[in-house]
């Protein structure tokens, strides 16, 4: 079944090519980002995490960029595959008490 | 597998109805967390429990609540079920909570219907 619904933001690329989801978050005081990745159905899965103490981290076929100054986070995927396509959602994790913040979500969908 | 166990799986009610969710963490992890995902919004924190105790509340209406058991396991009740609440809800674990709790684990969710 769907997983989230209409109105996000979509990205279609073409398989094999490099995928670039960006995503803006909103607080200073955050030192921790994640990127999840949902497929139709399933729940959100861990794919790369960030410290504010870093730039950028790479992991297998992806690549997580962080912009303090910008408060800007992207997410790379390199030679998307058909099995990428889902939804990729940014989290950050605030301040005190307040568990991971999630941003809207972008629904990539690799084109065979 | 995240080793977050969520039933049901799927759930069709009446408006006026309640229902109860349950979650069980990962083993180890203190900390438990609802989230709701309507068609139109993204995740929607409800509310956050560690080792029993409540932590951190979202936006989670009146007509619903939570609680976390000595084994830690959780329950969402969601009571006077309207047409609006039909949405997936998300149980999550971490270790630890707050501004340190770390990674997230999900489970598959309930998806709720509410006719």
């Amino acid at each position: 079944g769907e997983s989230v619904g209409l109105h996000l933001p979509t990205l279609s690329v073409q398989e094999g090519d490099n995928s670039i989801i960006n995503c803006a978050y909103s607080n200073s005081a955050s030192d921790y980002f994640i990127w999840y990745k949902q497929e139709s159905g399933k729940g959100p899965q861990f794919i790369i995490d960030i410290r504010s103490n870093m730039d950028k981290r790479q992991g297998q076929r992806v690549t997580v960029l962080l912009n303090k100054t910008v408060k800007h986070l992207s997410l790379q995927i390199a030679a998307t595959q058909p099995g990428d396509s889902a939804v990729y959602f940014c989290a950050e994790n605030g301040s005190g008490n307040t568990p991971l913040v999630f941003g809207k979500g972008t629904r990539l969908s690799v084109i065979a | 597998d995240s080793g977050v166990t969520q039933t049901p799986k799927h759930l069709i009610t009446a408006t006026g109805q309640r229902v109860t969710l349950r979650c069980s963490p990962r083993s180890g992890d203190l900390s438990v967390y609802w989230y709701q995902q309507s068609l139109d919004q993204g995740l929607q924190f409800l509310i956050h429990y560690y080792n029993g105790e409540e932590r951190a509340k979202g936006n989670i209406l009146e007509r619903f609540s939570a609680q976390q058991f000595p084994d830690l396991h959780s329950e969402l009740n969601l009571s006077s079920l309207e047409l609006g609440d039909s949405a997936l809800y998300f149980c999550a674990s971490s270790v630890g909570w707050g501004h340190d709790a770390g990674e997230l684990f999900f489970g598959e969710g309930s998806r709720l219907t509410v006719l």
